[in-house]
């Protein structure tokens, strides 16, 4: 069946860089992906839409110049997270949505955990 | 904007229990429900949804779930839980025409002892 995945699924970085998380949909195209996060003990959070060859619509509250969004083809969005801080830290899950003439299917990646050191 | 509210955090069952997880939400308008399942170390995956028609629903594995419209829930059942239904359960909604958004509850925590 269709797969979403998320690459890399840790990684850790020092506070100040800036670190990308990549989200791919292996076997279909994704016009639309969404980017969450996932505090501890807490409701995923959607951060954005990301639209194929436009801009990402951002969720109110989210720092569009701190999450950077780019969804450049139709089987990959990338959200870069600028001077990280270590309250950046969260586990980030990016979603895509699979047309079918029925319905939309939306399929989850594994996850990426992002620790700020 | 729309809200979700799943009351049990962590819900500890022996195998052959049954199993009801409530889920709430808030919205006037028409609605798109969902349950999600993570299993440890694994994607979120989708149990079951309702968009319309016969407002119990039934899943995956064995699950279902009723939309009780007056009540603004959409709870899942299981009538006898296995071991292997340990995961993370998640509630999530999204209204319908907006771009399929979902909003999720904080997830409940299920753990089946044998």
């Amino acid at each position: 069946g269709a797969v979403v995945s998320q690459h890399p699924s840790r990684v850790i970085c020092k506070s100040g860089t800036s670190v990308k998380i990549e989200c791919r949909s292996l076997d279909f195209q994704a016009t639309t992906m969404f980017w969450y996060r996932q505090f501890p003990k807490k409701s995923l959070m959607l951060m954005a839409t990301s639209n194929e060859g436009s801009k990402a619509t951002y969720e109110q509250g989210v720092e569009k110049d701190k999450f950077l969004i780019n969804h450049a083809s139709l089987t990959l969005s990338t959200l870069t997270v600028t001077s990280a801080h270590p309250e950046d830290s969260s586990f980030y899950i990016c979603s895509a949505r699979e047309p079918k003439p029925t319905g939309n299917t939306i399929y989850f990646g594994e996850g990426s955990w992002l620790t700020v050191v | 904007a729309q809200s979700v509210s799943q009351h049990n955090h962590h819900v500890i069952l022996s195998e052959a229990a049954s199993l009801e997880l409530g889920c709430n939400y808030s919205y006037g308008g028409t609605v798109n429900l969902f349950w999600y399942v993570q299993y440890p170390g694994q994607h979120l995956q989708l149990l079951l949804k309702y968009f319309s028609g016969d407002p119990l629903v039934k899943g995956i594995k064995g699950f279902e779930a009723e939309f009780i419209k007056s009540k603004f829930s959409f709870n899942l059942r299981k009538p006898s839980v296995q071991w292997s239904d340990t995961a993370e359960y998640f509630c999530a909604v999204s209204i319908t025409g907006g771009g399929n958004k979902l909003t999720f509850g904080t997830g409940t925590q299920l753990k089946v002892e044998l």
